[in-house]
């Protein structure tokens, strides 16, 4: 039972453009969202996150839309570089301390 | 500053071995995680933990067993390994945020 779901194993986008990377959830009780990114080899680093009393949370060139009607986020990246290739996933913290990723996409940026 | 730091970084096993993966972290954090990562399924989350002494399972905890005697070691043991362990284990800390990630530990099992 996948609470956190992104669909899209995989997006390619041309440098420069906007990357926008959509992560759906089930669970209405989640209250605290964030992304994280991955490079081959390394362990997930922290990219940003959101409280559900929020709908937008930027930071320089990434934003964090949520939608908790449609139980829905998405991280836009813009403009995206070369060096954001790498996957990235969703996660969602059910309880005080328990946190749910979703299967991860992977984006690439192409020069 | 380490962060957190996982050993070993790689290791072979044949069915029915037994191991402990080490996960060590020098932030103070009270909550720390096992995950495992494969293909397709994003990361799941074996056992965590919310402070020394105590653990907790996760979504898959099956075949595994965790111990947390000192606040600063997270240790996660396979009893008798299996082939469906074969996969990328990472660890985690948290003061009550974001998780702090290991670099991971690729865990093959004949």
């Amino acid at each position: 039972d996948q609470q956190v779901k992104q669909n899209s194993p995989s997006l390619s986008v041309q440098e420069g453009r906007i990357s926008i990377l959509n992560c759906d959830y089930t669970n209405s009780m989640f209250d605290y969202f964030l992304w994280y990114k991955k490079y081959p080899a390394e362990g997930p680093t922290f990219l940003i996150s959101i409280s559900s009393i929020k709908d937008k949370n930027e930071d320089g060139r990434f934003t964090v839309f949520l939608n908790k009607s449609a139980k829905h986020l998405s991280l836009h990246i813009v403009p995206s570089q070369p060096g954001d290739s790498a996957v990235y996933f969703c996660a969602a913290f059910q309880g005080a301390q328990k946190l749910v990723f979703g299967q991860g996409t992977r984006l690439t940026i192409n020069p | 500053n380490a962060g957190v730091t996982q050993t070993p970084k790689f290791r072979v096993l044949k069915t029915g071995q037994s191991m402990t993966l080490l996960c060590a972290q020098d932030m103070n954090h009270e909550y720390m995680y096992w995950y495992r990562q494969d293909p397709g399924m994003g990361l799941r989350l074996i056992h965590y933990s919310v402070g020394e002494g105590t653990t907790a399972k996760g979504e898959v905890p099956d075949g595994y067993n965790v111990s947390r005697l000192k606040k600063q070691n997270f240790l996660l043991g396979l009893e008798s390994a299996a082939p469906s362990q074969t996969s990328v284990y990472f660890c985690a800390s948290s003061g009550g945020g974001e998780l702090f990630f290991g670099e991971g530990s690729r865990l093959t099992v004949l």
